[in-house]
């Protein structure tokens, strides 16, 4: 299987800032990686797939970039609705697996 | 519009076999490459992938759970059902189910079922 290994697991950010989220693979996954936000209690939602690709309707201050085993999330400018829990997943190989999740929280 | 709920107990007793439902609308699950998966998530904690299946019949399952797990498809009644036997309390979780395209990624997802397994 291959292991997804998100960082930070958790980040403190003020609503303005630029923030970034690494997301490593255990093995070379070829761009095949899905970014979703997650609020409390809700389903999670598509942000970007293959790893930079933005899904639509999905604002352009969220961004992803990487290659091989390592990839990113980048907001650009935080506003206050994306204060959220953030998961990486990779479609490469089955299983699919997933990051064990970013918290974004308000500083 | 694609829309995907899913349905089964909400309280089941350790050892028993959980069914949840996927129903689905807006496409077709015999349509080529069109498939769905599950994916569940524990109070609190992070997403785990449990499996998908294709309009092909193609099945993957969770390695770690594998041996518990089946899934299957009617597609005249645009459903996906899972199957999950010998229910602990650590698999209670909230259960997703999502559309997700053959060698792609969950685009569209349910609402979720919170499951508890509990005497």
């Amino acid at each position: 299987d291959i292991q997804m290994t998100q960082s930070p697991s958790s980040l403190s950010a003020s609503v303005g800032d630029r923030v970034t989220i690494t997301c490593r693979a255990s093995q070379g996954i070829s761009n095949s990686l899905a970014w979703y936000q997650q609020k409390p209690g809700k389903a999670p939602k598509l942000l970007l797939y293959a790893a930079s690709r933005l899904e639509s309707g999905v604002p352009s201050r969220f961004s992803g970039s990487g290659s091989g085993t390592d990839y990113t999330l980048t907001i650009s400018s935080l506003q206050p609705e994306d204060f959220a829990t953030y998961y990486c997943q990779q479609y490469y190989s089955t299983p699919h697996t997933f990051g064990q999740g970013t918290k974004l929280e308000i500083k | 519009q694609v829309t995907l709920k899913e349905s089964g107990p909400v309280l089941v007793k350790p050892t028993e076999t959980l069914t949840l439902t996927c129903t689905v609308s807006g496409f077709s699950l015999s349509n080529a490459r069109m498939g769905v998966s599950w994916i569940r998530q524990p109070p609190g904690k992070a997403l785990e992938w449990l499996a998908h299946i294709f309009s092909n019949d193609e099945k993957s399952y969770s390695t770690s759970l594998k041996s518990r797990l089946t899934i299957s498809k009617d597609t005249s009644k645009s459903q996906v059902v899972l199957t999950m036997t010998n229910m602990d309390p650590v698999d209670t979780a909230t259960y997703y189910c999502a559309r997700i395209l053959w060698g792609s990624y969950p685009d569209y997802w349910g609402q979720g079922t919170l499951v508890t397994v509990s005497s």
